[in-house]
């Protein structure tokens, strides 16, 4: 059973340096999401893609970051010029097509800005 | 604004104590209303998805019930390894394919 996968798992970077994140979705899902989650909070909602069109972007995501998914397939968000409230749990999710259809999470990718 | 509400924050069992989380929302059009459980530096794992009042779903010792304002997970003679924070998630109408959570029940199950 292939799940979503994100890569990497942990990223520790120096603030101001640029990192980009990947998440592979289940196969036959066309939906893919982004979300933040901090310490002791639930996940907040970034961008979410239906196939390779970006269809909404939450007022969260600052021009800093950019997310693509190029063919319809895997995901890529960069964040530019870390900074350290950018430490946070990126999890990315995908469904499929439908309009009530369940988001299943990756494992999530750590980042913490010194 | 479009909101979801969880409680309590924490709550501390002996296993085999059943008890119930809370989930209420501000209603603008619910399309779907959905149960995760996450475990700590892992994802959230999906459990239910509600999309109508009165509707139920069980899973082992797990049953999520929805009203037209609130969503109860219920939990029957729970184990340790039922430790965990369990999040609510609503999907509004207005609010495309995006999910609102709330912040999350952590339970502890002491044996």
């Amino acid at each position: 059973d292939t799940g979503v996968s994100q890569d990497p798992r942990h990223k520790i970077t120096k603030r101001g340096q640029n990192v980009t994140f990947r998440c592979d979705p289940i196969s036959e899902h066309n939906r893919l999401y982004w979300y933040r989650q901090t310490l002791g909070q639930g996940p907040e909602f970034l961008t979410y893609f239906q196939n390779e069109a970006q269809l909404e972007k939450s007022r969260l995501l600052s021009d800093r970051f950019s997310a693509e998914r190029p063919k319809g397939s895997f995901s890529t968000l960069e964040i530019q010029r870390t900074e350290q409230g950018d430490s946070a749990m990126y999890l990315c999710a995908s469904s499929a097509p439908g309009q009530t259809t369940s988001q299943y999470f990756g494992p999530g990718t750590r980042l913490t800005v010194t | 604004e479009d909101q979801v509400t969880q409680s309590p924050e924490a709550l501390r069992l002996q296993e085999g104590e059943s008890s119930s989380l809370n989930c209420s929302y501000t209603v603008s059009g619910l399309r779907g209303l959905f149960w995760y459980r996450q475990d700590p530096g892992k994802g959230p794992e999906f459990l239910f998805t509600l999309y109508s009042a009165g509707e139920e779903k069980e899973k082992e010792r797990l049953k999520a019930t929805l009203t037209k304002k609130e969503s109860f997970l219920h939990i029957t003679a729970p184990k340790p390894e039922d430790s965990a924070t369990y999040l609510c998630a609503v999907r509004f109408y207005n609010q495309g394919g995006k999910l609102i959570f709330g912040q999350g029940t952590e339970l502890s199950v002491k044996p």
